[in-house]
Order: structure tokens, then C-alpha cells, then sequence
């Protein structure tokens, strides 16, 4: 597509559920990352995707959240057991050659009530 | 460790006029990019401006301009003409040459007054 996008674009779950986000990328970006922008803050790196295999999670907060890239293309944060605290914009971008050009989608703003 | 201070929480500026937003950094690096991102109710960031800490001319786009000051870790944003369209959350961010994460700051919100 033309720009990443990203579904959906908010989500409101109970507290102790699953919950899945997806990113869709720029067609042909080999590189896709997630970071969460919690109320107030910046954006905070999550996980680095280099075609299907997570090449850095080092920013994953805990066991409960994972994400899965299978085909290389579109991408799913998965989060387990929600908690309040997991209520934040999850953004996603993607890249084809490095830096300064990445493009970030418009998020999805998830809220764990 | 890599920060990233936004110290203005708040600006404000009238149409036409210029602003400039205040970023510093913190790194052990030498090779690194500075950016500075906008990010209008939308919530997508979108790239006004970057600067390869090597180079030492500053970098302009049009309206935006920075002054980098390496030594100082110093990388500000001037936006001449201030327009209604600039009103936005502005993320000051550096990039690690060899690495493949932005650090972001905790932004400065902007706003443009008619």
C-alpha cells in the first residue's frame, strides 16, 4: 500500500485479555518496528524486524507481549493478560533502506479499562 | 545510555513569526542521526528534518532549519513563517549509525496562533 497501516485504529479491552494489533507495511519494506507512545512520553522502542526474524525484542517490557512477522510482510503485537498500564498508542513504521526512511503508520490506541 | 530532553513541555507562536524548540541529547556515540518528527492529532509521525552528526553544515528543509551543536549535544528546530498547519507534537530523536532504534524525547507541543 501506500502508507503502513496499521488496524485497529483503537482498541478498549478489559483488563486480562488477549489482545492483537497488526501492521501492515510498506510493500517491500524488509524492516518493520513497534514502539508504544505512552500518554506524555515519546515513542519507546519495542522490537526490530529484519524480513520474518525478530533481529532485536531487547525493548519488549515483559513475557506477556510477543510479536510475529511469519511472511515477512505484515506484522502482529500480540499482548497477554492486559494490563491498565499496557494503555498507550502502539505505532508501527517501516523501512527499506535504514535511516531516514522510515515511514510510521498512525497507530492503534489501545486502553485497558 | 541514549536520552533524548525536550525541556519546553509548551510553545506557543504567531503566524508568521519564528519559533525555535530546544532539544539535548546524551550519547557516548560519535555516529549518529539527529531528527526532528511531528506528530499532528493524526498520531503518525512524519519527518521534517535530519542531521548526520558528521556533517557539520545544518541542515534546512524550507521553512525548518536546526542548529546542531555537537560538542553541546546540543540540536535545536527553528520554523520560520509560522504556519496554522505547523500546530503539532514535535519529537526531537537520534539514531545510532549502527543501530536500528530512534531514542525520542517527550516532545514539545506547539501551537500556532492566528
Amino acid at each position: 500500500g501506500a502508507g503502513v497501516s496499521q488496524t485497529p485504529s483503537n482498541k478498549v479491552t478489559e483488563k486480562g485479555k488477549y489482545v492483537e494489533l497488526r501492521c501492515d507495511p510498506i510493500s517491500g519494506h524488509t524492516a518493520l518496528y513497534w514502539y508504544r507512545q505512552s500518554l506524555g512520553q515519546g515513542p519507546e522502542f519495542l522490537i526490530y524486524f529484519q524480513g520474518t526474524g525478530a533481529a532485536d525484542d531487547s525493548g519488549l517490557p515483559n513475557d506477556r507481549f510477543f510479536a510475529v512477522r511469519p511472511e515477512g510482510s505484515v506484522s502482529t503485537l500480540k499482548i497477554q493478560r492486559t494490563e491498565r498500564g499496557d494503555s498507550a498508542v502502539y505505532l508501527c513504521a517501516s523501512s527499506s533502506t535504514g535511516v531516514g526512511g522510515y515511514t510510521f503508520g498512525s497507530g492503534t490506541r489501545l486502553t485497558v479499562v | 545510555a541514549q536520552t533524548v530532553t525536550q525541556s519546553q513541555p509548551e510553545m506557543s507562536v504567531q503566524e508568521a513569526e519564528t519559533v525555535t524548540l530546544s532539544c539535548t541529547y546524551d550519547t557516548s556515540e560519535n555516529n549518529y542521526y539527529l531528527f526532528w518528527y511531528k506528530q499532528p492529532p493524526s498520531r503518525q509521525m512524519i519527518l521534517v528534518i535530519r542531521q548526520e552528526a558528521y556533517k557539520q553544515q545544518n541542515a534546512t528543509e524550507n521553512r525548518f532549519s536546526v542548529n546542531f551543536q555537537k560538542a553541546a549535544k546540543s540540536f535545536s528546530l527553528k520554523i520560520s513563517d509560522s504556519q496554522l498547519g505547523d500546530t503539532a507534537m514535535y519529537f526531537c530523536a537520534f539514531m545510532i549509525v549502527t543501530g536500528n532504534q530512534f531514542y525520542f524525547g517527550t516532545g514539545t507541543s506547539l501551537t500556532v496562533i492566528p
